[in-house]
């Protein structure tokens, strides 16, 4: 069965300051997908990155940056020099992709809370 | 960049009458789907969608729930008779084929007094 486990309830940070959003997945497929979302306080869920199970390559894309390891089959999320317009709930999901249509499996979801 | 849109943003309704919520999806997008998320809690799948036909359902979605593409475009999630427990944002989200990410729309606010 998949299940994503983001352990931190919340965190709450300075402005400026780096943080790490963990991320663990259990699934029995090869091939799966990983993503990260963000929702703000507005609601909507806002697409960050997919990554599939064969590239374990990090990702930084400007502020953010992803280190995927299947060894620990964890998926974190880093945000350097944090910023107020950062504060939001932060979800990890899983998608496995050998059988078809399937969906996404979501975490409890990270509320991260940047303070000015 | 294209969107998916989803009506109304917020729906007040009495216990036990049918709501109807709805989402225009991404043009030639093929995959659809529906998520709930109970307020603080995580987001929840419901069902999928393709080839006019449900592929899969939760446990959740049970015989108050149904879908369907009425004009080819619009998807809609129906429930029967709602209950208080109904009560959370409902999402819409699309994809262009199976390797593609999802696209979320903005979210419908269902309220059951």
């Amino acid at each position: 069965a998949q299940k994503v486990t983001q352990a931190q309830t919340e965190i709450s940070v300075v402005e400026k300051e780096d943080v790490t959003l963990d991320c663990v997945y259990e699934t029995r497929d090869t091939t799966y997908y990983l993503f990260w979302y963000k929702q703000p306080p507005s609601g909507e869920l806002v697409f960050l990155i997919r990554r599939n199970s064969f590239d374990e390559q990090n990702e930084i894309s400007g502020r953010y940056s992803w280190n995927f390891q299947k060894s620990t089959s964890s998926f974190n999320f880093t945000i350097t020099a944090s910023q107020v317009v950062d504060s939001a709930v932060y979800f990890c999901a899983l998608s496995e992709a050998s059988s078809g249509n399937t969906p996404l499996v979501f975490g409890k979801g990270t509320r991260l809370s940047v303070i000015a | 960049e294209p969107e998916v849109t989803q009506t109304p943003s917020h729906q007040v309704t009495q216990m036990g009458q049918e709501v109807i919520l709805r989402c225009v999806p991404i043009s030639n997008h093929l995959y659809f789907y529906w998520y709930r998320q109970i307020l603080g809690q995580k987001v929840e799948f419901l069902v999928s969608f393709y080839n006019n036909e449900i592929s899969e359902k939760s446990e959740i979605f049970d015989d108050q729930f149904s879908v369907e593409r009425p004009d080819g475009s619009n998807f809609t999630l129906k429930i029967r008779s709602t209950k208080l427990e109904d009560s959370a944002m409902y999402f819409c989200a699309n994809r262009q084929g199976l390797n593609q990410p999802q696209h979320f729309g903005d979210g419908t606010r269902l309220s059951i007094l």
